[in-house]
């Protein structure tokens, strides 16, 4: 079955970086982009950007463009999606989601178990 | 601010039929899929329905979508207060070249 396996919780103080990683497992890796969605606390969902796990080509929030970075490892099926100069606004829950179909942006089929980033002084 | 527009809230009686509706622009649900997800309290979103009015397997067909321009509809039947959750609607905005979704909206079984 597919999973997507997030990383542990972050504690982070202003200005840091954070680097959030998602496992796949039960399909094939490359046949399926990863996007990232985030949630700050009782807000909705933003898009953050997408990655080609094919060959790493990158679509980015405009928000973000600049402070976050998106890999992935094809050797272990491993995401991970970098952010940097973290500040009070980017405390949130970081999800991994794969879409439904390979070869597509949307809709997002499967999601990973999210990881809670808290960026506090 | 969201780039779809949802109402904050709906709320209906169990066994009522309860609509949520989804606006956006000729850039997104005007020109592409809206999807629709679930989100139980502490839980990651699921997929409800997907290009615009298909369900996913295992989805109930208390659970129906619809699309007209740049607003898309969410319609669920025969509600239980299991149902109680935020829903969101999604879909890709060419203009922004990014996803885009609404704020939720949530539902209250009263």
């Amino acid at each position: 079955q597919v999973q997507l396996v997030q990383s542990g919780a972050e504690v982070k103080k202003p200005g840091a970086s954070v680097k959030v990683s998602c496992k796949a497992s039960g399909y094939t890796f490359s046949t399926y982009g990863i996007s990232w969605v985030r949630q700050a606390p009782g807000q909705g969902l933003e898009w953050m950007g997408w990655i080609s796990t094919y060959n790493g080509n990158t679509k980015y929030a405009q928000n973000l463009q600049g402070r976050v970075t998106m890999t992935t490892d094809t050797s272990t099926t491993t995401a991970y999606m970098e952010l940097r100069t973290l500040t009070s606004d980017d405390t949130a829950v970081y999800y991994c989601v794969r879409p439904y179909r390979g070869g597509t942006y949307l809709p997002f089929d499967y999601w990973g178990q999210g990881t809670l980033v808290t960026v506090s002084s | 601010q969201s780039v779809l527009t949802q109402p904050p809230s709906v709320s209906a009686a169990p066994g009522q039929r309860v609509t949520i509706s989804c606006s956006g622009s000729s850039s997104n649900i005007g020109k592409n899929y809206v999807s629709w997800y679930q989100q139980l309290p502490g839980t990651a979103p699921k997929l409800l329905i997907y290009d615009n009015d298909k369900r996913p397997s295992g989805i109930p067909d208390r659970f129906s979508g619809s699309k007209s321009g740049t607003s898309a509809t969410l319609d669920i039947t025969g509600l239980q207060t299991g149902d109680e959750a935020d829903y969101y609607c999604g879909t890709w905005d060419s203009s922004l070249s990014g996803g885009v979704f609404g704020g939720g909206t949530k539902l209250t079984v009263l």
